[in-house]
């Protein structure tokens, strides 16, 4: 069982529509939880993080993070065709110390105008 | 401000031969890392250097792979006997990480693809 873990996708939906991306994790350790966007041919970019478990919201973007579970979400509202990229969530904890990050495969999003 | 750039941006080699990639980070930070972006692996890390530290190499998936940071900021990652199962995307990013505090961004360059044929 890879560490963490991440569907990759395609997921397709209309513009307008809500979005929900989701990551499991086995390590109990991590404590620092984030959101990647990768546009093609592109380096990934950071979107959000939460620390521990909780709720962040950033404009049309809300992270979840559910430490009991081991499981962490990115809402995405009123998606747009510019939101169409392969969306990954990376994780550190204290067994790193904090300095290297694991990441899930990705989720590619597509939304259709 | 400039970003983390990458070079080449392609490389195509012929398997067995050795290659160099280089990164050079965003000024001041003091955190380098490469990672390997397969298709349909996601991206799995290599190294980090952080300042005149050792260099964290659990990454490296065998003695094939080593890297440099010289004078705490251009880095080159040399595979040497390329095999075909190393063409992949080679990432590398920066992040400035100071005293006791975690500084948990990571910036990205674009990337070199390497192509082993």
């Amino acid at each position: 069982q890879k560490e963490v873990e991440q569907d990759p996708g395609p997921l397709s939906v209309p513009e307008g529509a809500i979005v929900s991306l989701n990551c499991t994790y086995s390590n109990s350790a991590f404590q620092y939880f984030m959101w990647y966007r990768q546009y093609s041919r592109k380096g990934p970019e950071l979107l959000m993080y939460t620390y521990s478990s909780g709720n962040k919201e950033d404009g049309r973007f809300t992270a979840q993070v559910d430490k009991s579970s081991k499981y962490i979400s990115l809402f995405i509202r009123d998606s747009q065709p510019s939101d169409s990229a392969t969306y990954l969530c990376a994780m550190s904890g204290a067994n790193s110390g904090y300095s290297t990050l694991t990441f899930g495969k990705g989720t590619m999003l597509l939304v259709s105008p | 401000g400039a970003g983390v750039s990458q070079s080449p941006s392609n490389k195509v080699t012929e398997k067995g031969k050795d290659v160099e990639l280089r990164c050079d980070p965003i000024s001041g930070h003091t955190a380098l890392y490469w990672y390997r972006q397969s298709l349909g692996q996601g991206l799995e890390f290599l190294i980090y250097f952080q300042g005149n530290s050792a260099p964290d190499k659990s990454g490296l998936p065998s003695d094939r792979f080593s890297a440099e940071r010289t004078g705490g900021s251009v880095s080159t990652l040399t595979i040497q006997r390329t095999q075909q199962e190393d063409s992949a995307v080679y990432l590398c990013a920066s992040s400035q990480i100071t005293g006791t505090a975690i500084h948990y961004e990571q910036y990205f360059g674009p990337g070199t693809r390497l192509t082993v044929t």
